[in-house]
């Protein structure tokens, strides 16, 4: 069966500092990856979406970034953070298809930026 | 791009009424319609979900229609409990490799005792 992993699972850090998050997908191949991003009492908000290795999709500017290394994994970056880089983040996968499919999510990386 | 509207925003029903919440997108080459359901805390799990070749579908007491002339579809959830509560999801997927789903703002759903 298919297995998704984050980590951290909580993070407190400072403004200005570097961020990475790591996503792994176990029991599948070639999925489609994710990051979102839900502030306190808000909704999902899409910030990259991967459907191959190197392949990368920005949803909205951001001083994150976002990379795919492997086929399995995602990665969440940023080199000075801010203030509002707090909340909730979420990575997803999908098998890929033109029709649309269930995204499965993680366990989620709760982010303080103080 | 699509967007997505849900409403209520909130939403407070007695346990064994009905809730009905409802959403709203833009782009016409959507054809995925699921609906998430977030505990506090947790993940968003998906409950339900309904393609665009379909008008309507139901599993037990959740029910999901949708009116693609008018763009527009809702979750029922019938006999509610008290382990409904919590902030529901709605979201769109336009055809495409990427499968880029668009979620609604959410409702924050409670169940009165």
């Amino acid at each position: 069966s298919q297995t998704i992993h984050q980590w951290p699972a909580t993070l407190v850090q400072p403004v200005g500092s570097p961020l990475s998050l790591e996503c792994t997908v176990e029991g599948t191949s070639n999925p489609n990856l994710y990051w979102y991003r839900q502030a306190a009492g808000r909704g999902l908000q899409l910030l990259f979406y991967s459907v191959g290795i190197g392949q990368i999709s920005s949803e909205v500017p951001q001083n994150l970034s976002a990379s795919r290394p492997q086929d399995r994994q995602f990665i969440l970056s940023s080199k000075k953070l801010l203030l509002s880089d707090s909340g909730f983040y979420l990575c997803a996968w999908s098998v890929p298809g033109l029709a649309g499919n269930e995204q499965f999510f993680g366990p989620g990386t709760r982010l303080t930026v103080l | 791009g699509e967007n997505v509207e849900q409403h209520p925003s909130t939403l407070s029903v007695q346990e064994g009424d009905s809730a009905v919440i409802k959403c709203t997108y833009s782009d016409s080459a959507s054809n995925y319609f699921p609906w998430y359901k977030q505990e506090l805390g947790k993940r968003p799990q998906l409950i339900i979900d309904i393609r665009s070749n379909v008008g309507e579908k139901k599993d037990q007491r959740i029910a999901v229609t949708l009116n693609k002339t008018a763009k527009h579809f809702s979750l029922h959830i019938t006999e509610t409990q008290p382990e409904d509560s919590a902030v529901y999801f709605c979201a769109a997927t336009v055809y495409s490799s990427a499968s880029k789903i668009i979620f609604g703002s959410g409702t924050r759903l409670s169940i009165r005792p």
